[in-house]
């Protein structure tokens, strides 16, 4: 069964600031994953997904990810954090048989 | 392209009270999803549908929740006796294809005194 570990719960960067937000997840083959965020009283929206190919994949609002096989890792970025990033980050691996499982978000805090 | 659809958005309730929620996927999307959502945790997969067949439900506690999909399209989601643990957000996403990713609604915040 697969597994996602989002080992910081909470991380607070100044604005301006790069970002790194960090996954690691457990499948047997390579897996789909996804980088979804969550704003106060919203649901998720999708950022960012992998399914194939090229290991650096770039999402909405300048969000970026890369997926390290060796690593199990699936690491999102941001060069330049805003103020309005400021959300939960969720990250999710899904499984060939339907089966979605996210991880337990990381808090983001943007400092001005 | 509408998204996907839910009711109520806010429930508050009596514990040993029942409640149901509703889900309208995105037209087409044959794979559906409730995800509870507790405060400060991730989505945590209660049930999931292809079409109107259950894939697995393995999380789910069937002495109290239950689901349907009736037709495959929209399904309802009852609890039944309610406890205050239940106090949560439910999120429906659907999918349309494998890959794919989920699109959610809005949720479905539920409040148990």
């Amino acid at each position: 069964a697969q597994s996602v570990t989002q080992p910081d719960i909470h991380i607070t960067v100044s604005e301006g600031a790069s970002l790194e937000l960090r996954c690691n997840y457990s499948y047997g083959a390579t897996p789909y994953l996804f980088w979804y965020v969550q704003s106060p009283g919203q649901g998720l929206q999708l950022l960012l997904k992998y399914f194939s190919g090229d290991t650096l994949v770039q999402g909405i609002k300048g969000f970026e990810a890369e997926f390290k096989r060796s690593q199990s890792s699936f690491n999102l970025r941001k060069p330049s954090v805003h103020w309005s990033d400021a959300a939960e980050y969720f990250c999710a691996v899904g499984a060939g048989t339907y089966k979605y499982i996210f991880g337990t978000g990381t808090r983001l805090k943007v400092l001005a | 392209e509408a998204g996907v659809a839910q009711s109520p958005r806010y429930k508050i309730i009596e514990k040993r009270q029942s409640v149901a929620f509703w889900c309208n996927p995105i037209s087409g999307h044959a794979t559906l999803y409730w995800y509870q959502q507790i405060l400060g945790q991730g989505p945590k997969l209660l049930i999931q549908f292809q079409n109107n067949g259950v894939v697995d439900d393995s999380q789910l506690p069937k002495d109290r929740f239950s689901a349907e999909r009736l037709k495959g399209v929209d399904s309802t989601l009852k609890i039944q006796p309610a406890k205050l643990e239940d106090s949560a957000v439910y999120l429906c996403a659907s999918r349309w294809g494998t890959p794919g990713e989920l699109f959610f609604g809005e949720g479905s915040r539920l409040t148990v005194l």
